[in-house]
Protein backbone atom coordinates (compact mmCIF):
# COMPACT_ATOMS: atom_id res chain seq x y z
CA UNK A 1 0.00 0.00 0.00
CA UNK A 2 1.03 3.53 -0.55
CA UNK A 3 2.81 5.60 2.35
CA UNK A 4 4.46 9.10 2.28
CA UNK A 5 7.63 9.97 4.16
CA UNK A 6 8.38 12.95 5.26
CA UNK A 7 11.03 14.85 7.80
CA UNK A 8 10.28 14.31 11.51
CA UNK A 9 11.69 17.84 12.05
CA UNK A 10 13.53 21.12 10.83
CA UNK A 11 14.58 24.26 11.98
CA UNK A 12 15.23 27.34 9.97
CA UNK A 13 15.54 31.35 10.92
CA UNK A 14 13.50 33.60 9.97
CA UNK A 15 13.52 35.15 6.72
CA UNK A 16 14.54 31.96 5.09
CA UNK A 17 12.95 29.91 2.44
CA UNK A 18 12.13 26.17 3.95
CA UNK A 19 11.65 23.30 1.47
CA UNK A 20 9.72 20.15 3.63
CA UNK A 21 10.10 17.04 1.11
CA UNK A 22 6.93 14.18 1.02
CA UNK A 23 8.28 10.98 -1.03
CA UNK A 24 4.69 8.98 -2.12
CA UNK A 25 6.21 6.42 -4.47
CA UNK A 26 2.51 4.86 -4.94
CA UNK A 27 0.70 7.59 -6.19
CA UNK A 28 -2.69 7.06 -8.08
CA UNK A 29 -2.35 8.03 -11.41
CA UNK A 30 -5.38 10.46 -10.72
CA UNK A 31 -4.92 12.05 -7.66
CA UNK A 32 -3.80 15.69 -6.61
CA UNK A 33 -0.63 16.18 -3.55
CA UNK A 34 -2.09 18.20 -0.97
CA UNK A 35 -0.05 19.99 1.98
CA UNK A 36 -1.54 21.30 4.98
CA UNK A 37 -0.21 23.34 8.14
CA UNK A 38 -1.65 22.17 11.62
CA UNK A 39 -1.21 24.40 14.87
CA UNK A 40 -1.24 22.30 18.51
CA UNK A 41 -4.82 21.92 19.24
CA UNK A 42 -6.25 23.33 16.14
CA UNK A 43 -7.52 21.09 12.68
CA UNK A 44 -4.76 21.29 9.92
CA UNK A 45 -5.43 24.10 7.19
CA UNK A 46 -5.85 23.55 3.36
CA UNK A 47 -1.54 24.97 2.09
CA UNK A 48 -1.45 24.38 -1.68
CA UNK A 49 -2.52 21.74 -3.61
CA UNK A 50 -1.26 20.60 -7.12
CA UNK A 51 -0.60 18.04 -9.88
CA UNK A 52 2.28 18.36 -11.50
CA UNK A 53 5.12 20.84 -11.80
CA UNK A 54 4.73 23.86 -10.24
CA UNK A 55 1.84 25.29 -8.58
CA UNK A 56 2.06 28.60 -6.30
CA UNK A 57 -0.32 30.57 -4.44
CA UNK A 58 0.03 33.42 -1.90
CA UNK A 59 1.86 31.70 1.13
CA UNK A 60 3.21 28.51 -1.03
CA UNK A 61 4.74 26.79 -3.96
CA UNK A 62 4.60 23.33 -4.59
CA UNK A 63 7.11 21.49 -6.86
CA UNK A 64 6.10 17.94 -8.24
CA UNK A 65 8.56 15.75 -10.66
CA UNK A 66 7.83 14.29 -13.55
CA UNK A 67 7.63 11.31 -12.45
CA UNK A 68 5.36 12.60 -9.38
CA UNK A 69 6.92 9.91 -6.51
CA UNK A 70 7.53 12.93 -4.37
CA UNK A 71 7.00 16.90 -3.82
CA UNK A 72 8.42 19.56 -2.47
CA UNK A 73 6.68 22.63 -0.61
CA UNK A 74 8.45 25.42 -0.13
CA UNK A 75 7.73 28.45 2.21
CA UNK A 76 9.37 31.67 1.10
CA UNK A 77 10.63 34.06 3.44
CA UNK A 78 9.58 31.92 6.92
CA UNK A 79 8.70 34.29 10.28
CA UNK A 80 7.69 33.00 13.64
CA UNK A 81 4.37 32.28 12.92
CA UNK A 82 5.09 29.39 10.64
CA UNK A 83 6.33 27.42 12.95
CA UNK A 84 3.92 24.28 12.82
CA UNK A 85 3.55 21.20 11.79
CA UNK A 86 3.34 20.60 7.79
CA UNK A 87 1.60 17.01 6.14
CA UNK A 88 1.38 16.31 2.45
CA UNK A 89 -1.83 13.82 1.41
CA UNK A 90 -2.03 11.83 -1.66
CA UNK A 91 -4.25 9.27 -2.98
CA UNK A 92 -3.23 5.98 -3.82
CA UNK A 93 -4.84 3.32 -5.81
CA UNK A 94 -7.93 1.81 -4.53
CA UNK A 95 -9.60 4.84 -3.52
CA UNK A 96 -6.97 4.92 -0.30
CA UNK A 97 -5.23 8.41 0.71
CA UNK A 98 -2.65 8.81 2.95
CA UNK A 99 -1.36 11.34 5.20
CA UNK A 100 1.85 11.98 5.86
CA UNK A 101 3.86 11.60 8.55
CA UNK A 102 4.21 15.44 9.48
CA UNK A 103 7.51 17.51 9.27
CA UNK A 104 7.18 20.04 12.60
CA UNK A 105 9.07 23.36 11.78
CA UNK A 106 10.68 25.41 14.11
CA UNK A 107 11.44 29.22 12.97
CA UNK A 108 14.46 30.74 14.89
CA UNK A 109 14.23 34.38 15.73
CA UNK B 1 -20.96 31.18 7.30
CA UNK B 2 -19.40 28.63 5.79
CA UNK B 3 -18.02 25.27 6.99
CA UNK B 4 -17.35 22.44 9.77
CA UNK B 5 -18.54 22.14 13.28
CA UNK B 6 -17.66 19.75 16.14
CA UNK B 7 -19.45 20.01 18.88
CA UNK B 8 -17.86 19.93 22.06
CA UNK B 9 -14.36 21.10 22.28
CA UNK B 10 -13.95 19.43 25.55
CA UNK B 11 -15.84 15.99 26.18
CA UNK B 12 -14.76 14.06 29.52
CA UNK B 13 -16.59 10.81 30.26
CA UNK B 14 -16.29 7.24 32.44
CA UNK B 15 -14.51 4.58 31.53
CA UNK B 16 -17.31 2.34 30.06
CA UNK B 17 -19.18 4.53 28.23
CA UNK B 18 -20.18 4.86 24.79
CA UNK B 19 -19.99 8.95 23.58
CA UNK B 20 -20.81 10.49 20.76
CA UNK B 21 -19.05 13.24 19.26
CA UNK B 22 -20.74 15.36 16.79
CA UNK B 23 -19.66 17.27 13.08
CA UNK B 24 -21.87 18.95 10.63
CA UNK B 25 -20.70 20.85 7.75
CA UNK B 26 -22.54 23.46 5.27
CA UNK B 27 -20.18 22.89 2.27
CA UNK B 28 -22.11 20.68 0.26
CA UNK B 29 -19.61 17.92 0.47
CA UNK B 30 -20.20 14.74 -0.45
CA UNK B 31 -17.13 13.22 1.80
CA UNK B 32 -17.08 13.35 4.95
CA UNK B 33 -14.00 12.02 7.48
CA UNK B 34 -13.47 11.18 10.86
CA UNK B 35 -9.31 11.06 12.10
CA UNK B 36 -7.87 10.33 15.55
CA UNK B 37 -4.81 12.51 16.40
CA UNK B 38 -2.99 11.13 19.89
CA UNK B 39 -0.21 13.77 21.48
CA UNK B 40 3.12 14.16 19.12
CA UNK B 41 1.54 11.90 16.14
CA UNK B 42 0.00 12.35 13.40
CA UNK B 43 -3.84 12.11 11.98
CA UNK B 44 -4.88 8.66 11.62
CA UNK B 45 -8.19 7.71 9.37
CA UNK B 46 -10.93 6.25 11.74
CA UNK B 47 -14.11 6.26 9.37
CA UNK B 48 -14.96 8.04 5.90
CA UNK B 49 -18.08 8.59 3.92
CA UNK B 50 -18.11 9.25 0.20
CA UNK B 51 -21.86 9.41 -0.05
CA UNK B 52 -24.95 9.59 2.30
CA UNK B 53 -25.86 6.06 3.92
CA UNK B 54 -22.51 4.70 2.86
CA UNK B 55 -18.78 4.45 4.71
CA UNK B 56 -16.12 2.81 4.83
CA UNK B 57 -13.42 1.76 7.73
CA UNK B 58 -10.37 3.47 7.94
CA UNK B 59 -7.14 2.44 9.38
CA UNK B 60 -8.69 2.29 13.15
CA UNK B 61 -11.90 1.44 12.87
CA UNK B 62 -11.93 -0.72 15.77
CA UNK B 63 -14.29 0.52 18.94
CA UNK B 64 -15.67 3.36 16.66
CA UNK B 65 -19.05 3.57 14.76
CA UNK B 66 -20.40 5.90 12.10
CA UNK B 67 -23.40 6.94 10.99
CA UNK B 68 -24.12 8.99 7.66
CA UNK B 69 -28.14 9.59 7.54
CA UNK B 70 -27.82 13.15 6.10
CA UNK B 71 -25.10 14.72 3.69
CA UNK B 72 -24.74 17.58 6.44
CA UNK B 73 -23.73 15.03 9.49
CA UNK B 74 -21.18 12.23 10.29
CA UNK B 75 -21.64 11.51 13.95
CA UNK B 76 -18.92 9.45 15.40
CA UNK B 77 -19.43 6.98 18.32
CA UNK B 78 -16.54 5.88 20.98
CA UNK B 79 -17.50 2.61 22.28
CA UNK B 80 -16.44 1.28 25.27
CA UNK B 81 -14.36 -1.52 23.07
CA UNK B 82 -12.18 1.40 22.20
CA UNK B 83 -9.38 0.55 24.57
CA UNK B 84 -7.64 4.17 24.66
CA UNK B 85 -10.09 6.51 23.69
CA UNK B 86 -8.08 9.31 25.18
CA UNK B 87 -7.29 11.83 22.50
CA UNK B 88 -7.97 14.43 19.59
CA UNK B 89 -10.57 13.88 17.13
CA UNK B 90 -11.02 15.95 14.02
CA UNK B 91 -13.74 15.75 11.38
CA UNK B 92 -13.29 16.70 7.79
CA UNK B 93 -15.04 16.86 4.53
CA UNK B 94 -14.03 17.28 0.63
CA UNK B 95 -15.63 18.00 -2.03
CA UNK B 96 -14.31 15.00 -3.89
CA UNK B 97 -13.12 15.56 -7.30
CA UNK B 98 -11.82 19.13 -8.95
CA UNK B 99 -11.61 18.98 -13.02
CA UNK B 100 -12.31 15.53 -13.35
CA UNK B 101 -8.94 14.25 -10.49
CA UNK B 102 -9.37 13.32 -7.57
CA UNK B 103 -8.79 16.18 -4.93
CA UNK B 104 -8.18 16.03 -0.98
CA UNK B 105 -8.71 19.49 -0.08
CA UNK B 106 -10.17 18.52 3.19
CA UNK B 107 -11.80 20.80 5.31
CA UNK B 108 -11.05 20.51 8.89
CA UNK B 109 -13.36 21.34 11.99
CA UNK B 110 -11.70 22.80 15.41
CA UNK B 111 -11.79 19.34 16.63
CA UNK B 112 -13.06 17.34 19.63
CA UNK B 113 -10.71 16.74 22.46
CA UNK B 114 -12.01 13.74 24.31
CA UNK B 115 -10.78 12.53 27.93
CA UNK B 116 -11.65 9.16 29.57
CA UNK B 117 -10.68 8.33 33.24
Amino acid sequence: LAKTTQPISMDSYEGQEVNITCSHNNIATNDYITWYQQFPSQGPRFIIQGYKTKVTNEVASLFIPADRKSSTLSLPRVSLSDTAVYYCLVGATGNQFYFGTGTSLTVIP
Amino acid sequence: DGGITQSPKYLFRKEGQNVTLSCEQNLNHDAMYWYRQDPGQGLRLIYYSQIVNDFQKGDIAEGYSVSREKKESFPLTVTSAQKNPTAFYLCASSGGTTQGRITYEQYFGPGTRLTVT
